[in-house]
């Protein structure tokens, strides 16, 4: 059984602060990775896709993959109370139709 | 908003019932995808389509579970003789073999309560 997992919070950090939200993955053959953003109640929201060893930056978000050590994680900078909500970390192979596989979330929660 | 539109965005039904849920994906999107969430937990995959062909449906899929993309546009979810187990949201998200395949975009999702 493919699993990914994280932490499910939840992480406290002040506004203005750095949030890292860490995701780890059992099956090598995953190819693409993908952190979603989901307020309460709503549906998931795509922050970032990452497919290459490294970091990827887009804003205050920076993916990091390190597929030798099946990791990945997303960093906020400048945190603000508005990024509060549930990050998904989900995982897909390009050969099996895409499909993703979720981890169960980490609640995020940025105070004022 | 995504592009990605879910019909009913709410649905409370007694134990027993047949409920269908319709998703509309972007329109030049050709994979379309079913997902359940249930609370604290992520998407858990049932199905997906390529045009209008199921190419694969999750294993631990209940057979009272059933879905259809007719005419490669819009797909339909049914569950019939609903459970209370059946409780949850259900997520359709739509991509695009031309645009990199597994980027997928969700809709509003459907919240089913069985009573």
């Amino acid at each position: 059984q493919k699993e990914v997992e994280q932490n499910s919070g939840p992480l406290s950090v002040p506004e203005g602060a750095i949030a890292s939200l860490n995701c780890t993955y059992s099956d090598r053959v995953s190819q693409s990775f993908f952190w979603y953003r989901q307020y309460s109640g709503k549906s998931p929201e795509l922050i970032m896709s990452i497919y290459s060893n490294g970091d990827k930056e887009d804003g205050r978000f920076t993916a990091q993959l390190n597929k030798a050590s099946q990791y990945v994680s997303l960093l906020i900078r400048d945190s603000q109370p508005s990024d509060s909500a549930t990050y998904l970390c989900a995982v897909s192979e390009y050969n099996q139709g895409g499909k993703l596989i979720f981890g169960q979330g980490t609640e995020l929660s940025v105070k004022p | 908003d995504t592009g990605v539109s879910q019909d009913p965005r709410h649905k409370i039904t007694k134990r027993g019932q047949n409920v269908t849920f319709r998703c509309d994906p972007i329109s030049e999107h050709n994979r379309l995808y079913w997902y359940r969430q249930t609370l604290g937990q992520g998407p858990e995959f049932l199905t997906y389509f390529q045009n209008e062909a199921q190419l694969e449906k999750s294993r631990l899929l209940s057979n009272r579970f059933s879905a259809e993309r007719p005419k490669g546009s819009f797909s339909t979810l049914e569950i019939q003789r609903t459970e209370q187990g059946d409780s949850a949201m259900y997520l359709c998200a739509s991509s695009s073999l031309r645009q990199g395949a597994d980027t997928q975009y969700f809709g509003p999702g459907t919240r089913l309560t069985v009573l």
